[in-house]
């Protein structure tokens, strides 16, 4: 199970902030990746980026430079922040875990939070 | 680019097969796998790997991939798998994840 937290309202140039709890193992467990990825209303899904159980992360290029994702495996959490945020950064953001070792895949999905980029 | 390819709509009548593909711009030795997602919910995985379903999708429910092309097939397509699906293309490694546009399926 994975929960996602945080505002539901960031004004325009700030910094979005949000975080993923796991229940279980999944970011405690190095076989695993935590990934972000959005899905503004009406549209499909964008890969934000993912991050490895050692700190390893990979951001998709149009957002790199804005993005940062970390872990911190004793809360087993993954974080998301986005910077310089405008109204194109409204979406619905889904943490998710990665099987990483083998057939890579998503093997689980939070059930998403509304983010709304306005003034 | 941004995102993949895919019809952006395709039906089905009730019963019968119908197959989205979904055309890749990665080298050889990525992964593909397909996501199914209904109004107001999360995406669920129902295809991975060679042809793998996780516990608790349908065998109705198939993939295959030739090439830089990932194919999805439902085989005897029932009312419920009326959703949006999407592919995705995964490297082995972190270093490349992409999503397809999406295709609506409806089942007439």
């Amino acid at each position: 199970q994975l929960q996602e937290s945080g505002p539901g309202l960031v004004r325009p140039s700030e910094t979005l902030s949000l975080t993923c709890t796991a229940s279980g193992d999944s970011f405690r467990n190095s076989r695993y990746y935590g990934a972000w990825i959005r899905q503004p209303p009406g549209k499909g899904l964008q890969w934000i980026g993912s991050i490895s159980y050692g700190g390893g992360t990979a951001y998709t290029p149009s957002l790199r430079g804005r993005v940062a994702i970390s872990i911190d495996t004793s809360k087993n959490q993954i974080s998301l922040k986005l910077s310089s945020v405008s109204a194109a950064d409204t979406a619905v953001y889904f943490c998710a875990r990665e099987e990483g070792i083998s057939d890579q895949r998503i093997d689980s999905w939070g059930q998403g939070i509304l983010v709304a980029v306005s003034s | 680019s941004s995102e993949l390819t895919q019809d952006p709509a395709v039906s089905v009548a009730l019963g019968q097969t119908v197959k989205i593909t979904c055309p890749g711009d990665s080298p050889s030795g990525y992964y593909a796998s397909w996501y199914q997602q209904k109004p107001g919910q999360a995406p669920k995985l129902v295809i991975y790997g060679d042809n793998k379903r996780p516990s608790g999708i349908p065998d109705r429910f198939s993939g295959s991939t030739s090439g830089k092309t990932a194919s999805l097939t439902i085989s005897g397509a029932q009312a419920e798998d009326e959703a949006d699906y999407y592919c995705n293309w995964r490297g082995r490694t972190l270093d490349y994840m992409i999503f397809g546009a999406g295709t609506r399926l409806t089942v007439l």
